[in-house]
Formats: structure tokens, C-alpha cells, sequence
């Protein structure tokens, strides 16, 4: 079936303007998570979401970041007053559920480049 | 707080040989997961392998192999005969914890490169 999807696979985006991005996740996946990699680094945890509700927002860097998800299915993550520290590749994963033992599959990322 | 540690940015091995990459992990949950992933320079994650934290046994999958250490707090992937295809940055995560929201928290990653 199909993976995660991502969209836009990238983005340029003036200093200052908003963006947002989209993840499509794996139907029936009830858990969706969106992670931030910045260049040569480590996936840092920005939000959860279980269903169509947050219950972990606590990576979001700032009050700028903030994400939906409707349906419980796609989610779109949006930026407001994009900085260049926001430069990086967003993640989306979806699991089926926010179990331990579940695996995550991971969307192809969006590249993100604030200018 | 939970925290992941790769202590090799980089590492060299030659075709056909073994490698082991190294995570240790800080943990004081009882239950937690450990994954390997695996990044080309596509970009996309993929999964490798999963070690969950009450498994007895090494969980291995093909070529690769966990080494878990619960004692030492570790859990190192061993990959054995290298392919030129292995060359990739390799990331070990942990995920669980009394929140159990389920997020992965990653380590630095690893970036091998398999000599011909």
C-alpha cells in the first residue's frame, strides 16, 4: 500500500513569510508525528498527535510552529514569520498506534530553506 | 529525561567485513524500545531493527543484529558483510517512557562508508 506522503518535497520561503506542509500518513495510522532534522544532525521531536488531538506538543520550538490534524489522517504543520533557523527537513511518521513496540514509517521529508 | 548517545561520527569498514556502531542510552523507564534506522544520502528513514527492552534474546534481521547490553545500557548494530549499498548515516532511537506518546528520541547519528 502506499507510504507517507510529503508535500512539498521542497520549499523556499522568504525570511518572514509562512509556510505550511503537508503529511499524508498511511490509512489507518492513528498516531502521526512530525520531527525537524537540521543539516547533519539528529531528528529533534517537534508534536504527536493521536487521533485528531496533540497530547505532546512539546517539541515545538516556538509559538510561531503550530500544527493541525483533521480526519485523523492528514496533517499540515505551519510555520508563521519563517527565520533562517528554521531551515531544515520535516519529517512526518505515522504508526498505527503510539505503542512502544510499534514502528514508525517515515514520510520523504520536506526540505525547508528560509532566505 | 531520556537521551541517546552515538559516540562515532564516523566510521570506515571494507567490503565484506562486520561493523558495529555504537549507542548507549539513559533511560529510567522500565519499558522502553531501542530502533536502528538508516539514512542514505536520499534522505529517506528506513527501519532496520527493533529491540524491545524486556526481549531476552539479540533481535537480529538479515545482516544486521542488535547487541543489547541492558546492563551497560547499550545497544549497538552490527552489521555483517558489508555491502557498498550499507554506506549511510545510521541512527539509533529510543522510544517509550511513562508519557508514552511513543516519540523517538534520536542519537547524533553515525555516518558509515563501506571501502570496495
Amino acid at each position: 500500500g502506499a507510504g507517507v506522503s510529503q508535500s512539498p518535497s521542497n520549499k523556499v520561503t522568504e525570511k518572514g513569510k509562512d509556510v505550511e506542509l503537508r503529511c499524508d500518513p498511511i490509512s489507518g495510522h492513528t498516531a502521526l508525528y512530525w520531527y525537524r532534522q537540521s543539516l547533519g544532525q539528529g531528528l529533534e521531536f517537534l508534536i504527536y498527535f493521536q487521533g485528531n488531538s496533540a497530547p505532546d506538543k512539546s517539541g515545538l520550538p516556538s509559538d510561531r510552529f503550530s500544527a493541525e490534524r483533521t480526519g485523523g489522517s492528514v496533517s499540515t504543520l505551519t510555520i508563521q514569520r519563517t527565520q533562517q533557523e528554521d531551515s531544515a527537513v520535516y519529517l512526518c511518521a505515522s504508526s498505527f498506534t503510539s505503542g512502544e513496540l510499534d514502528e514508525q514509517y517515515f514520510g520523504p521529508g520536506t526540505r525547508l530553506t528560509v532566505t | 529525561a531520556q537521551k541517546i548517545t552515538q559516540t562515532q561520527p564516523g566510521m570506515f569498514v571494507q567490503e565484506k567485513e562486520a561493523v558495529t556502531l555504537d549507542c548507549t542510552y539513559d533511560t529510567s523507564d522500565p519499558s522502553y524500545g531501542l530502533f536502528w534506522y538508516k539514512q542514505p544520502s536520499s534522505g529517506e528513514m528506513i527501519f532496520l531493527i527493533y529491540q524491545g527492552s524486556y526481549d531476552q534474546q539479540n533481535a537480529t534481521e538479515g545482516r544486521y543484529s542488535l547487541n543489547f547490553q541492558k546492563a551497560r545500557k547499550s545497544a549497538n548494530l552490527v552489521i555483517s558483510a558489508s555491502q557498498l549499498g550499507d554506506s549511510a548515516m545510521y541512527f539509533c532511537a529510543m522510544r517509550g517512557g511513562s508519557s508514552n506518546t511513543g516519540k523517538l528520541i534520536f542519537g547524533q547519528g553515525t555516518t558509515l562508508q563501506v571501502k570496495p
